[in-house]
């Protein structure tokens, strides 16, 4: 089963404007958290912004902010005031457990490929 | 600021031959991973390395890969037979400062890509 969903293969957004990344998630781990990364063209993955589970506010990373729907199940990026440099395709991604137990691996989701318009 | 360094950033290989994939995690992490992205297709995690044993293994990880830390600062995957099928894209990645209160967030390299023939 899929651990991590992101259903917009694309986006187009025109530059200046808001976009909203999905994604949704699945685990019955109380404890978890939500990343979201940016990788270029040129390969890179930059982390973006991060939401733990226990997180009483939504994220918010300058021009990204997360928007964390718990019982949905559901943690969308949401990128303001859209900029050329912000084509890129974007991952979520869950790591699962308690950090104090170390080294959980992140799954990731498909990625959505984001193309920003002038 | 810290980061993640990976060599080489491209490496062509003959099927069947060896290759050593070399990264320098963030000098106070205290884990280390592996993860791989075959083109076009979702980044897979391979292996995470905590106080010089692996901790996990994905199925992908079978007995051709090993990862090592030789010494403090260099983390190496090395693939003993490459395989046509293991062509892609490899991420080192680091987390946990020694600090507490940080978010265990994963800070990835910049990528080797592997192409083999």
């Amino acid at each position: 089963a899929q651990k991590i969903t992101q259903t917009q293969p694309g986006m187009f957004v025109q530059e200046k404007e808001a976009v909203t990344l999905d994604c949704t998630y699945d685990t019955s781990d109380p404890s978890y958290g939500l990343f979201w990364y940016k990788q270029p063209s040129s390969g890179e993955m930059i982390f973006l912004i991060y939401q733990g589970s226990y997180d009483q506010q939504n994220a918010t990373e300058g021009r990204y902010s997360l928007n964390f729907q718990k019982a949905r199940k559901s943690a969308n990026l949401v990128i303001s005031a859209s900029q050329l440099g912000d084509s890129a395709m974007y991952f979520c991604a869950m790591r699962e457990g308690l950090r104090e137990r170390g080294f959980q691996k992140l799954v990731f989701g498909t990625g959505t490929r984001l193309l920003v318009s002038p | 600021e810290p980061e993640v360094t990976q060599t080489p950033s491209h490496q062509v290989t003959q099927m069947g031959q060896e290759v050593i994939l070399r990264c320098v995690p963030i000098s106070n992490h205290l884990y280390f991973y592996w993860y791989r992205q075959i083109l076009g297709q979702k980044v897979e995690f391979l292996v995470s390395f905590y106080n010089n044993e692996i901790s996990e293994k994905s199925e992908i990880f079978d007995d051709q890969f090993s990862v090592e830390r030789p010494d403090g600062s260099n983390f190496t995957l090395k693939i003993r037979s490459t395989k046509l099928e293991d062509s892609a894209m490899y991420f080192c990645a680091s987390s946990v400062p020694l600090l507490a209160g940080d978010t265990d967030t994963q800070y990835f390299g910049p990528g080797t890509r592997l192409t083999v023939l």
